[in-house]
């Protein structure tokens, strides 16, 4: 079964600290996500991997950054922490395949309060 | 650009009534739609892929591609079926990478 651990189920911080979110996922996957869930939006792709050191932005990328500097973790980085951040991020991983039907596998999330 | 609509935010329901969860894209492709169902606490997971075409805990999707639609129905809701659930879409094909576009999500209680 596919395990996708992100490091914090809770996280405070103050407005303008950096802010790192890890994920670890321990099936291989080439390709890894950051979501944020939002209340009547869904979710929303903040950014992508398909690569070590590979990345592309998603639909919102602004005001964050990503790494992938191994296979298997994949951060999500708040540069300037601002309260508009304030929200549900979820990572998720997918193996890069041709097969068609292949869905994402997601971790339990990190609720980050910025105050 | 691809686009995916849930139009009710909530839908509740009495145990034993029958359940759709409606679900409408936009894409040019040809597209993969997927549910994913989060139940409290727990982690959004895989309920339904359209191209499997299966029943998962009841529940059933048709892909219509005509009315662009990709419903969710159950005919017996149960009350382990409160959760939120969302429509995905995914233009797997060439360099997208698998890229999930996600509806709004849609609450369901159903009711004792």
């Amino acid at each position: 079964d596919v395990k996708v651990t992100q490091s914090s189920r809770y996280l405070v911080k103050r407005t303008g600290e950096k802010v790192f979110l890890e994920c670890v996922q321990d099936m291989d996957h080439e390709n890894m996500f950051w979501y944020r869930q939002d209340p009547g939006l869904g979710l929303r792709l903040i950014y992508f991997s398909y690569d070590v050191k590979m990345k592309e932005k998603g639909d919102i990328p602004e005001g964050y950054s990503v790494s992938r500097e191994k296979k298997e973790r994949f951060s999500l980085i708040l540069e300037s922490a601002s309260t508009n951040q304030t929200s549900m991020y979820l990572c998720a991983s997918r193996p890069r395949t041709a097969t068609r039907g292949q869905p994402q596998h997601f971790g339990d999330g990190t609720r980050l309060s910025i105050l | 650009a691809q686009r995916v609509t849930q139009p009710e935010k909530l839908l509740s329901v009495f145990k034993g009534a029958p359940v759709e969860l409606k679900c409408n894209y936009s894409y040019s492709g040809s597209p993969e739609l997927f549910w994913y169902v989060q139940y409290s606490r727990q982690r959004l997971q895989l309920l339904l892929r359209h191209i499997s075409r299966e029943s998962i805990k009841g529940f059933t999707a048709d892909l219509n591609k005509g009315e662009t639609s990709f419903h969710l129905k159950k005919p017996f809701a149960q009350e382990e079926d409160s959760a939120m659930y969302y429509c995905a879409l995914s233009n797997a094909g060439g360099t997208s990478y698998g890229k999930l576009t996600f509806g709004q999500g849609t609450i369901l209680t159903v009711h004792p």
